[in-house]
């Protein structure tokens, strides 16, 4: 599957490190997601960008700064970030539409490690 | 407000035998169900989803699933596991007046025994 891609794959890195994560989609959508996915707990939405305008933000940390420069690629930067912020970061898009019910397209995700 | 559960973190079954993953919602208007696969290091893959319509969907990898709104339910089954369905599968719920949110559930780990 190579509709969404995402790099890295894996990133370790220390509290005081700055590091960002890139999302990209080939399928012509219109809305790009990041969700959070940790041990045991459900999939976190934390941002949503549709037509590049941010529409969604889950009281997420400013620790997390997300960027949407165009409607195919999105970044998440990281700053001073914690050790449960540790995770697999997944990115998504999706063609939101008048009618709901569009599928999301799913990336393979970052590892994130933060020591 | 929206939520999804699914009963039972892990569910493990023997090669052939039927599959059922069991996932309930809430929902005050009526939603659209989503039915997601994981496998090990590698994002979620769309299994079926209910939008309008006939109330059994059928999926990929020959999955299906059927809405009850009088149980507010929309379970999982395929008839026959095989070894390739082990992973995790997650149940998700979108209301029709916002089209991108999506609720998921905690999942549920299928093991599959030879």
């Amino acid at each position: 599957e190579t509709g969404v891609t995402q790099t890295p794959r894996h990133l370790v890195m220390g509290m005081t490190n700055k590091k960002s994560l890139k999302c990209e989609q080939h399928l012509g959508h219109n809305a790009m997601y990041w969700y959070k996915q940790s041990a045991k707990k459900p999939l976190e939405l934390m941002f949503v960008y549709s037509l590049e305008e941010r529409v969604e933000n889950n009281s997420v940390p400013s620790r997390f700064s997300p960027e949407c420069p165009n409607s195919s690629h999105l970044f998440l930067h990281l700053h001073t970030l914690q050790p449960e912020d540790s995770a697999l970061y997944l990115c998504a898009s999706s063609q939101v539409g008048p009618r709901g019910g569009e599928t999301q397209y799913f990336g393979p995700g970052t590892r994130l490690l933060v020591l | 407000a929206q939520s999804v559960t699914q009963l039972g973190s892990h569910v493990s079954v023997s090669e052939g035998a039927l599959v059922l993953l069991r996932c309930n919602y809430s929902s005050s208007v009526p939603p659209y169900l989503f039915w997601y696969v994981q496998y090990p290091n590698q994002g979620l893959q769309l299994l079926l989803k209910y939008t309008t319509g006939a109330t059994l969907v059928k999926g990929i990898n020959g999955f299906e699933a059927e809405f009850k709104k009088s149980e507010t339910s929309f379970h999982l089954t395929k008839p026959s596991a095989h070894m390739s369905d082990a992973a995790e599968y997650f149940c998700a719920v979108s209301e029709s007046d916002s089209s991108y949110k999506l609720i998921f559930g905690s999942g549920t780990r299928l093991l599959v025994r030879p």
